[in-house]
């Protein structure tokens, strides 16, 4: 079993949509959770930090659920420029784990 | 503020010749990794290092070398390169603390013969 698993997608969505992305880990002794963003051929570059309480950046939500091991990202009213991948990543020992990636494409 | 850079961008080697990547970094942080990501797939963790002088193996350390004889470089080494190490790199680096995450590298893009 992979430590953080995504579904791959893609997600083809039209703009001003609302999509959702969800992640699972394995290992319940986790602290720390984010979610990057991946354009083709880019660095990773970090879109938000996940909080227990569940936080919010503009139109982006995160979710934590420790007791599930389940990590969510809510992107509303998405823009062409969404389109990317999204990691899910989870802290390990002295390392994140990154999950492989959640392909989502947004059309006109 | 440069952040975290990488040098070179491009390379192309010939199967059997060696090079090396340098990853150098000016916020101080002790955490710092290489990566290779492969077309279609996600990050794999060569190798890492927690601090100054001291380096581990990550997923797939096989065919490279690391060394962080300072705290601001990391370097990879590819002592033979093979054609399967063709990949785009990654360096990042990170604060040794939890909660916090990691900065990347916009990569180098290694092509080989």
């Amino acid at each position: 079993r992979k430590e953080v698993e995504q579904d791959p997608g893609p997600f083809n969505v039209p703009e001003g949509a609302t999509v959702a992305f969800n992640c699972t880990y394995s290992n319940s002794a986790s602290q720390s959770f984010f979610w990057y963003r991946q354009d083709c051929r880019k660095e990773p570059k970090l879109l938000m930090s996940v909080y227990s309480s569940g936080n919010e950046d503009g139109r982006f939500t995160a979710q934590l659920n420790r007791a599930s091991q389940y990590i969510s990202l809510l992107i509303r009213d998405s823009k062409l420029s969404d389109s990317a991948t999204y990691l899910c990543v989870v802290s390990g020992s002295y390392k994140l784990i990154f999950g492989s990636g959640t392909r989502l494409l947004v059309r006109p | 503020n440069a952040g975290v850079t990488q040098t070179p961008k491009f390379r192309v080697l010939k199967t059997g010749q060696s090079m090396t990547l340098l990853c150098a970094q000016d916020m101080n942080h002790e955490y710092m990794y290489w990566y290779r990501q492969d077309p279609g797939m996600g990050l794999r963790l060569i190798h890492y290092s927690v601090g100054e002088g001291t380096t581990a193996k990550g997923e797939v350390p096989d065919g490279y070398n690391v060394s962080r004889l300072k705290k601001q470089n990391f370097l990879l080494g590819l002592e033979s390169a093979a054609p399967s190490q063709t990949s785009v790199y990654f360096c990042a680096s990170r604060v040794g603390l939890e909660n916090q995450p990691q900065h990347f590298g916009d990569g180098t893009r290694l092509s080989i013969l």
